[in-house]
Formats: structure tokens, sequence, C-alpha cells
């Protein structure tokens, strides 16, 4: 069964930094794109970043660039978000999604979301 | 602010066929894929590319897109098919970066 399982969530207060994984099971993980997405409560979806399979390629939404980094093992088969100088409006349930396709050199990401994680919560506040 | 708009509300009568829209500039050159996401759920993909449905997904659910618009249609909708809706591509920039749109929630009546 092709699965994605989050963790790492939790409360932080503003400033502080976060680590979050996504543990994928049942593909051939190194070959497909990796993203996070996220949705803060009551409110709509938000891409945050995606990976290439070989993570050769790196995109982050404007919100988060500078202070987030993703990153992936491929020997793990895993996804990981470290989140530094969090804010108040990183306050959002997590989830890591995968793509039908891995980065191509000529169209880019294919942004198709085949497959999602439960989520985490990560909650920012004093 | 999202580059793909959505209408925040759509209802449909039971059994009856319903369109939920989204537009950007991007999908003049770029498919759009839709998400159905339930209460206290992830999303799950519905259709993506020209008109591809996972496996799972049932028939009545399709996918159109003509000039900055793409449209899901659910043809005699479900109860099951009330949920959020939201629609995604990339952006209009040409930068390699993700955007959703707003989302539509569904009430079937």
């Amino acid at each position: 069964e092709v699965q994605l399982v989050e963790s790492g969530g939790g409360l932080v207060k503003p400033g502080g930094s976060l680590r979050l994984s996504c543990a994928a099971s049942g593909f051939t993980f190194s070959s497909y794109s990796m993203n996070w997405v996220r949705q803060a409560p009551g409110k709509g979806l938000e891409w945050v970043s995606s990976i290439s399979g070989s993570s050769s390629y790196i995109h982050y939404a404007d919100s988060v660039k500078g202070r987030f980094t993703i990153s992936r093992d491929n020997a793990k088969n895993s996804l990981y978000l470290q989140m530094n100088s969090l804010r108040a409006e990183d306050t959002a349930v997590y989830y890591c999604a995968k793509e039908g396709t891995d980065y191509d050199i000529l169209t880019g990401y294919s942004y198709v979301f085949d497959i999602w994680g439960q989520g985490t919560l990560v909650t920012v506040s004093s | 602010s999202s580059e793909l708009t959505q209408d925040p509300a759509v209802s449909v009568a039971l059994g009856q066929t319903v369109r939920i829209t989204c537009q950007g500039d991007s999908l003049r050159s770029y498919y759009a894929s839709w998400y159905q996401q339930k209460p206290g759920q992830a999303p799950v993909l519905v259709i993506y590319g020209k008109n591809n449905r996972p496996s799972g997904i049932p028939d009545r659910f399709s996918g159109s897109s003509s000039g900055n618009t793409a449209s899901l249609t659910i043809t005699g909708a479900q109860a099951e098919d009330e949920a959020d809706y939201y629609c995604n591509s990339r952006d209009s920039s040409g930068n390699h970066l993700g955007v959703f749109g707003g989302g539509t929630k569904l009430t079937v009546l």
C-alpha cells in the first residue's frame, strides 16, 4: 500500500524551529518529486515547497523562502521540512504529498499530487 | 492572494449535475488538477491532466478546460460528494511555483 506518514508537528514559540518528517512506503521513493502543502485552520490549501527525486531541484513559496528548508533521504524513504524563524501565520496542518512523476528538465514539476499524508499540526504561539 | 480563482460555494440538488470552475492565467498553458477534501481528512486527487481520473474515483467526476478556465463537473451528484474542492497548477510566472485555488465548498441538497 502506498502511504505517507508525517510526524514532528507540535507547539512552538514565535521565532522557534521545528523539523517535520514524512515517511514513505509502497513506492520507489527516489523516482518521484515530493512536496509540502499546508492548510491554516479553516483556510485553503497552500503549496509550500517541492523537491525533485534526486534533490537537484528545489523550490519554495515566497512566504517561506529563506526560513524553511526541504530535503529528502532516499535511502530512508523520507522527506523533511526544517522550519526556522517560525511565525504565527505558519500555524497550519502540514501535509506531505507525492507527485505523479519526477521533475522533468523541460516541463518542470507536474504539480499533480496523487498521494497525501494525513498531516501534522504545527502551532506557533507564545 | 491566489493566482487561481474559485467560487467560494456552490450547491447542487441530489442527482443533478454541477460544475466547479477555476480561473487563472497559467491555465492557458497548463492543466489544472482537482482535489476533494472532506472535513478532518487529507485532500484526495480526483482529476488530473486533460481529463484523467485516478483509480477508485467514480466516473461521475470529469474535467475540462477552455482558455483560462478549468472545470470540474460532477454528473449525478451524490450526498458523499459534499466536500471542499481545490484546483491547483503552477503559477504564471514560470518560476516553478505551485499554486492552489481558494477552494469551493460544495453542498448537496
